[in-house]
């Protein structure tokens, strides 16, 4: 295990809903990142924070914002939710942007 | 913006058969590389990284990865696979002008036949 959980583990969202994802990242971690992984795809990088400031985005719309704690825990956030929004998400925790450690993800389902 | 690719989407071999997993990426400047490893229903997982030094990188169960800078390559080998190597393996990149974010290939799915 890595120490990295995330919740829920599976969820099932109606098109236009909103979710909240939330992740606790491991002992001493201060920077997480979220990526979304469709399947048969890899990671992409959603975005990152480092000490509860955004400090990287990527290619994705403002309805995906996101949060981390002072704990360094984190939330992503999905507004006005797609089809094509069904997906792994993956929440990863790291010491200062090296080595990132994974979780288990959360699986979203958009119907 | 850099790009990592792995040439080899699907790869099925029969235990003891050698295993060589390409990868490319993209950026010109000095690049941290990782192999990571997802077996079904379980979390991704490192299984290589290569930072600077030798560029012949041991990791775990086996696993070695050869950096080659002229080639922007960082393939990844192992010289006999058990069944249990079955996963999806992906390889990342990240560098300092990027806020060491890692960029993912998609990822090449490996069966392995008893």
């Amino acid at each position: 295990e890595t120490g990295v959980t995330q919740s829920p583990t599976h969820l099932i969202k109606t098109r236009g809903q909103q979710v909240t994802l939330r992740c606790s990242s491991q002992s001493g971690h201060n920077t997480v990142s979220w990526y979304q992984q469709a399947l048969g795809q890899g990671p992409q990088f959603i975005f990152q924070y480092y000490r509860e400031e955004e400090n990287g985005r990527g290619n994705f719309p403002p309805r995906f914002s996101g949060l981390q704690f002072p704990n360094y825990s984190s939330e992503l956030n999905v507004n006005a939710l797609e089809l094509d929004d069904s997906a792994l998400y993956l929440c990863a925790s790291s010491i200062d942007s090296t080595e990132a450690f994974f979780g288990q993800g959360t699986r979203l389902t958009v119907v | 913006a850099q790009s990592v690719s792995q040439h080899n989407h699907h790869v099925i071999l029969s235990e003891a058969a050698s295993l060589e997993l390409g990868c490319n990426y993209s950026y010109g400047g000095t690049v941290n590389l990782f192999w990571y490893v997802q077996y079904p229903g379980q979390h991704l997982q490192l299984l290589l990284k290569y930072f600077s030094g030798d560029p012949l990188v041991k990791g775990i169960k086996g696993f070695e990865a050869e950096f080659i800078k002229s080639k922007f390559s960082f393939n990844l080998r192992k010289p006999s696979v058990q069944w249990s190597d079955t996963a999806e393996y992906f390889c990342a990149v990240n560098h300092p002008g990027g806020s060491y974010i890692p960029t993912f290939g998609r990822g090449t799915s490996l069966i392995v036949h008893p």
